[in-house]
């Protein structure tokens, strides 16, 4: 079934330093793919999606671009804050209609 | 408005005990999920719901047992509580059965078992 992989956290930045969180997945056909955030005591939010190959989604800042050819959906960012300090989840549906999750990657942004 | 609320947010609670929580959703979406995420983060889907009909149903114990009334909630209801349950509970909700739109997730119901 359609899966995700996340890069094992914590990633610890200092603050306008350059993000990449890695994810790649394995899936039939070409489906939607997802970053989530999730702050400290809060519930996921999402971030920004792509619906296609080569799509690029972006949201706040962040970015991430459907690459089929590396099966990679990987989450950027140019100059990180301190509040970007979250949890984030790299996601895309199973066959069953419901959306599987990666491991969640921590991020740390230091003053 | 809250567009996915859930109660209570914390439960605190004892081995053996009965307890539900509810999860209400007010963006018209026609499926709703519940999810355990566990200490380490890590997100498993339980069930899922569209229009009052369970859709999905996990490999989870049968002491627990979701309700939808109506398509707007999705109840948890967790018998004979064992520590193994403590975790955060979310709720969520889509619009339809194709997940590609993504979805609305409530903050929680964070259940410790003691």
């Amino acid at each position: 079934g359609n899966s995700v992989t996340q890069m094992e956290g914590p990633v610890t930045l200092s603050e306008e330093a350059f993000l990449t969180i890695n994810c790649t997945y394995t899936a039939t056909g070409y489906p939607s793919l997802f970053w989530y955030v999730q702050y400290p005591g809060e519930g996921l939010q999402l971030l920004l999606k792509a619906t296609k190959a080569d799509d690029k989604g972006s949201n706040k800042g962040f970015e991430a671009t459907y690459r089929k050819e590396t099966t990679s959906f990987h989450l950027e960012k140019g100059s990180v804050q301190v509040s970007d300090s979250a949890v984030y989840f790299c996601a895309l549906p199973t066959g069953r209609r419901a959306l599987t999750f990666g491991s969640g990657t921590r991020l740390q942004v230091q003053p | 408005d809250t567009a996915v609320s859930q109660t209570p947010k914390y439960l605190v609670t004892q081995m053996g005990n009965d307890k539900s929580i509810k999860c209400e959703q007010n963006l018209g979406h026609d499926t709703m999920y519940w999810y355990k995420q566990d200490s380490k983060k890590f997100l498993k889907i339980m069930f899922s719901y569209n229009n009052k009909e369970l859709i999905i149903n996990e490999t989870v114990p049968n002491r627990f047992s979701p309700k939808s009334p109506d398509k707007a909630h999705l109840n948890l209801h967790i018998n004979s509580l064992e520590l193994g349950d403590s975790a955060v509970y979310f709720c969520a909700s889509s619009q339809g059965q194709d997940s590609g739109y993504g979805y609305t997730f409530g903050s929680g119901t964070r259940l410790t078992v003691v």
